[in-house]
């Protein structure tokens, strides 16, 4: 059974930084693409950023450039999304998802809160 | 960067059938996947690349793109249907993945 399984969320300071992690199971972690997907409160989806199997190539929402940074380790099947400079607009439940551009699975998500 | 819009709410009475569209500037050219989400939980996968269904999600959801429209139909629904439903796609203009705003589906 596939699980992904998201934590690290939590309450931070505007401008506080916050690592994300996914733990996978349930299917070869490295032969995938893996996503980030958030979804602030009482709004909708929004695509935060995606990896390649070997982490050669990432790509990132506008907002969030320069900012966040998503990582992989193949050998722990684990995804990660290190977070920066962190706004108020950041707030939301944040999703990981397998797949590059259909998301077939995810996880249940962690909440990140950034308010003083 | 690209936009897709839906409609932010469709209703439908159970055993009709609901379309709930997706609109994007040539958006029959790329692939489009749809999400399905209820309250407090994750989406879920309901078509992708236009029209194909992954295992598990009942026949009665199909979708079709064409033009500027892509639209998600779900057939004979049924009052589980009510839920958040989103479509997606990728934009290889800014390499980046775009949701729309989401439609809620109201089943009278």
């Amino acid at each position: 059974e596939v699980q992904l399984v998201e934590s690290g969320g939590g309450l931070v300071q505007p401008g506080g930084s916050l690592r994300l992690s996914c733990a996978a199971s349930g299917f070869t972690f490295s032969s995938y693409w893996m996503s980030w997907v958030r979804q602030a409160p009482g709004k909708g989806l929004e695509w935060v950023a995606n990896i390649k199997q070997d982490g050669s190539e990432k790509y990132y929402v506008d907002s969030v450039k320069g900012r966040f940074t998503i990582s992989r380790d193949n050998a722990k099947n684990s995804l990660y999304l290190q977070m920066n400079s962190l706004r108020a607009e950041d707030t939301a439940v944040y999703y990981c998802a397998r797949g590059v551009y259909a998301h077939d699975y995810w996880g249940q998500g962690t909440l990140v809160t950034v308010s003083s | 960067s690209y936009v897709l819009t839906q409609p932010p709410s469709v209703s439908v009475a159970p055993g009709q059938t609901a379309r709930i569209t997706c609109g994007g500037n040539n958006i029959g050219s790329k692939s489009v996947h749809w999400y399905q989400q209820k309250p407090g939980q994750a989406p879920v996968l309901v078509v992708y690349d236009d029209s194909d269904r992954p295992s598990g999600i009942p026949e009665r959801f199909s979708g079709s793109n064409s033009g500027n429209t892509a639209t998600l139909t779900i057939s004979r629904v049924e009052a589980g249907d009510e839920a958040d439903y989103y479509c997606q796609v990728w934009d290889s203009s800014s390499d980046q993945g775009v949701f729309g705003g989401g439609t809620k589906l109201t089943v009278l």
